[in-house]
This record gives structure tokens, C-alpha cells and sequence, in this order.
């Protein structure tokens, strides 16, 4: 099973500021990652697939970067409706299954 | 608009089985892999199932695998988890998502808004 380790687990910040959130693989994924936000109460949404393209609707503040091991999504300017938990997932080790980030929880500072 | 309506969760004894089911319209049901994912109180997202879109693949966590069944009916737009010998740990709630293409080996683009499974005596 690939191991999805996202970094830190909880970032603090103001808003209008920029966020970076981290998500490592055991073993290499290639390009083969997504991003989903949640809010509290909702169902995720995804933000990011190929590791670094945007989703339907997305807004152009959320960027993603990476390849193989090592990913990060960037919200550039932070706005309210983006205090959320992120959730990495990569999806190249079927059949092996499908995996998740433990997540990065987004707060206010 | 797709929608995604999970249906089925509930209190359950530990050792028992349930069955959920989710039920998919706005888009051809038959065109798309689907999956399972659930989520524990207060803890993060993992992957449980995922099926083809003709039940000719199907993948499982190692977590369910051996005690989860996953179907699905493309006549009646449905996605099933049938869910056996259940444990305390199976305790979550359970989406039904989406994935983008036909095949169970990508991400999700949408998901409903989850069935409360309990498992406790």
C-alpha cells in the first residue's frame, strides 16, 4: 500500500496570505494525485487532479505542484470560504487500492 | 445536476451485516466507475471500494476486504456496500463518489453527503 503523509497537520493563517501544504508518497505516484477540500458538515470536493490541474470551477488561488513523491497545493491569497481541511489522494496503484492524506486542517490565525 | 443519495446507515450490533445503497441520477451511471469512501468521526477520509462500470473490476481496502461486498445495478441507477461481520473500527460515515472515468482508478469528482454507519452493542 502507498503511504500518504501530508504536512503540517494544521496550518494557521491570516487571511490574504498564502498557504503551502505538503503531501508525501511512500513510492512514487508520478503525477497521479489529487486534492479535495472539506468543509466542516460538507462532502470534499475536488480542487486538483494531475497533480496540478484544476478542477471544474475551481478558482486560479489554488495551484498544485509536484510529481513522484512530493506534491504541494498552494492557495495563493487566502480567502474566508478557504478554511478547510485538504486531503491529498493518489490514484497509481490500482489494484491495489486508492489512498488518502491524513489531511491538513486550514485555520485562521 | 448529479446527485449522489446514500440511504441504509444505522445503529448496527458489532458481527452483523448492512447493506447501503446509493442511489446516482444527472448523468449516465453506466458510464462511470464508482466507489466507497468513508470517514470516522472526526478523522480522515479512506478509500473502502471501488467497481468498474460493468462490476467487471472491483477493488477493496485491506481493512474490508473478505467482509465488504460492493455492486451495483445500472438498471436502477445503484451503487450497493453490502457490509458483514462489522466491527467498532467500521464506525463512519459512508460517501458514495464518483469517479471519472469507467474504470475504479482514478479520484472523484462527485460525491453524496454520506450514511452514518454505527457499529456498537
Amino acid at each position: 500500500e502507498i503511504v500518504m503523509t501530508q504536512s503540517p497537520a494544521t496550518l494557521s493563517v491570516s487571511p490574504g496570505e498564502r498557504a503551502t501544504l505538503s503531501c508525501r508518497a511512500s513510492q512514487s505516484v508520478s503525477s497521479n494525485l489529487a486534492w479535495y477540500q472539506q468543509k466542516p458538515g460538507q462532502a470534499p470536493r475536488l480542487l486538483i487532479y494531475g497533480a496540478s490541474i484544476r478542477a471544474t470551477g475551481i478558482p486560479a488561488r489554488f495551484s498544485g505542484s509536484g510529481s513522484g513523491t512530493e506534491f504541494t497545493l498552494t492557495i495563493s491569497i487566502l480567502q474566508s470560504e478557504d478554511f478547510a481541511v485538504y486531503y491529498c489522494q493518489q490514484y497509481n496503484n490500482w489494484p491495489r487500492g486508492l489512498t488518502f492524506g491524513g489531511g491538513t486542517k486550514v485555520e485562521i490565525k | 445536476e448529479v446527485q449522489l443519495v446514500e440511504s441504509g446507515g444505522g445503529l448496527v450490533q458489532p458481527g452483523r451485516s448492512l447493506r447501503l445503497s446509493c442511489a446516482a441520477s444527472g448523468f449516465t451511471f453506466d458510464d462511470y466507475a464508482m466507489h466507497w469512501v468513508r470517514q470516522a468521526p472526526g478523522k480522515g477520509l479512506e478509500w473502502v471500494s471501488g467497481i468498474s462500470w460493468n462490476s467487471g473490476s472491483t477493488g477493496y481496502a485491506d481493512s474490508v476486504k473478505g467482509r465488504f461486498t460492493i455492486s451495483r445495478d445500472n438498471a436502477k441507477n445503484s451503487l450497493y456496500l453490502q457490509m458483514n461481520s462489522l466491527r467498532a473500527e467500521d464506525t463512519a460515515l459512508y460517501y458514495c463518489a464518483k469517479d471519472v472515468t469507467s474504470f475504479p482508478e482514478y479520484y472523484f469528482d462527485y460525491w453524496g453527503q454520506g450514511t452514518l454507519v454505527t457499529v456498537s452493542s
